[in-house]
């Protein structure tokens, strides 16, 4: 089976203007999250979606960031405007079941590796 | 927050050799997973160990957990090349238990 797609793989950007990460996670898979990975720390959750609802936001930066799940498939992840610290990679991953996330193996997608100047 | 903080922060064996690498945390869990990351790629799931568990094996890994002293082990047996990676464990906390949080990771760098 096909593994979770993101694109694009690298951007590069400066400060203040917006970008847009794109994931499309395994068919068929209920949940979908999305990480932020700092170089050197382990992936932090972001949003957690299942279906097209979003279960938590709550480490999402609401202020800056955006994400949507359109008919509970494709996920894109938005940061408008940019700043410094968002450097990272971001990390979308999916897992096959509507339930606690922590229960169920996921599948993670390359990433997309943002540089901010 | 991370949840999870594995030790050390870096290992390098020789190929051949076992790689063991701990995992602490803070609070109660569910269920404790143990991921791969190879450099500039996505993680990989290893193993999911239940709080009811004591040791788990998949192939060459073994994963033990001790919830009285709130640690897991990982253990790599007859290591590798293609071992050299990022190893991190993600807990997923009782009454938080729809995300996982993840450790800092294990880097393993295995000689040829």
């Amino acid at each position: 089976e096909a593994g979770v797609a993101q694109s694009p793989r690298y951007k590069i950007i400066e400060k203040r203007q917006s970008v847009a990460f794109w994931c499309n996670p395994i068919s068929g898979h209920a949940t979908l999250y999305w990480y932020q990975q700092i170089l050197g720390q382990g992936p932090k959750l972001l949003i957690q979606f299942q279906n097209n609802g979003v279960v938590d936001d709550s480490q999402l930066p609401k202020d800056r960031f955006s994400a949507e799940r359109l008919k509970g498939v494709d996920s894109t992840l938005k940061i408008q405007p940019a700043k410094l610290e968002d450097s990272a990679v971001y990390l979308c991953a999916s897992s096959p079941r509507a339930v606690a996330g922590g229960r169920d193996t996921q599948y993670f997608g390359p990433g997309t590796r943002l540089t901010v100047l | 927050s991370q949840q999870g903080e594995e030790d050390p922060q870096a290992l390098s064996i020789q190929e051949g050799e076992n790689a063991t690498m701990n995992c602490s945390y803070k609070t109660s869990i569910n269920n404790l997973q143990w991921y791969r990351q190879n450099s500039g790629r996505g993680l990989v799931h290893l193993i999911l160990i239940r709080s009811n568990e004591r040791e788990k094996h998949s192939g060459r890994l073994r994963v033990t957990l001790d919830t009285s002293k709130k640690s897991s082990s990982l253990l790599i047996t007859a290591s590798r090349a293609a071992d050299t990676a990022s190893y991190f464990c993600a807990t997923d906390a009782t009454g938080e238990d729809y995300k996982l949080s993840f450790g800092a990771g294990t880097t393993v760098t295995v000689r040829a």
